[in-house]
């Protein structure tokens, strides 16, 4: 079956740097998008990133861009988030989440990512 | 992009229905056959239970029923019952790979 699972969140201070990764197993992971999607404590999904399947084509929420890079390393079935300048902002959960066209039919349980000196 | 708007609470008695409604705009609801929706209990990963517009996926009961009329988008839950207390998202593709969540709603079974 399909799984995803997220590793890398943790207590970061601002202006610091962070790599979170999503292992997938249970499909041919390089016939698909990659999305990572975020939840602030107490608030709703914003969308931060996808990576098509080829690992070429990426795009980012402007909330992101500059400072996000997702990368997906299809030998390994894994997606990367690595986030540079970090900002109390970006404290939320982070899920990755298997693309079915323009939308998104599994999700990861996510990991905690808090931005805080 | 402004996240679509949808009502902050609705609620209803065990086997009645309930809708809640996206609204965006021509540049995203309006604009593509691609919404969806997803439920989340509290502590969990969104689930997927509506998918372009009106597609059920496998495994989603045929209760749960999607449409969309213009900018506005709906997802109604016929039937309640108890473990569809939950919040729920709407997203909508927006164009040049961006995509925007709902603002979310929290359906409460009285």
């Amino acid at each position: 079956q399909v799984q995803l699972v997220e590793s890398g969140g943790g207590v970061v201070q601002p202006g610091r740097s962070l790599r979170l990764s999503c292992a997938a197993s249970g499909f041919t992971f390089s016939n698909y998008g990659m999305h990572w999607v975020r939840q602030a404590p107490g608030k709703g999904l914003e969308w931060v990133a996808v990576v098509w399947y080829d690992g070429i084509n990426k795009y980012y929420a402007d909330s992101v861009k500059g400072r996000f890079t997702i990368s997906r390393d299809n030998s390994k079935n894994t997606l990367y988030l690595h986030m540079d300048s970090l900002r109390a902002e970006d404290t939320a959960v982070y899920y990755c989440a298997r693309a079915l066209y323009y939308d998104w039919d599994y999700w990861g349980q996510g990991t905690l990512v808090t931005v805080s000196s | 992009q402004s996240a679509l708007t949808q009502p902050p609470s609705a609620s209803g008695s065990p086997g009645q229905s309930v809708t809640i409604s996206c609204t965006g705009t021509s540049s995203d609801v309006g604009g593509y056959n691609y919404v969806s929706w997803y439920q989340q209990h509290p502590g969990k990963a969104p689930k997927l239970m509506i998918y372009e517009v009106s597609k059920r996926p496998s495994g989603v009961p045929d209760r749960f029923s999607g449409s969309k009329s213009g900018n506005t988008a709906s997802l109604t839950v016929s039937g309640l019952q108890a473990e569809d207390e939950a919040d729920y998202y709407c997203s909508s593709y927006a164009g040049s790979n961006n995509f925007v969540f709902g603002t979310g709603t929290k359906v409460t079974v009285l």
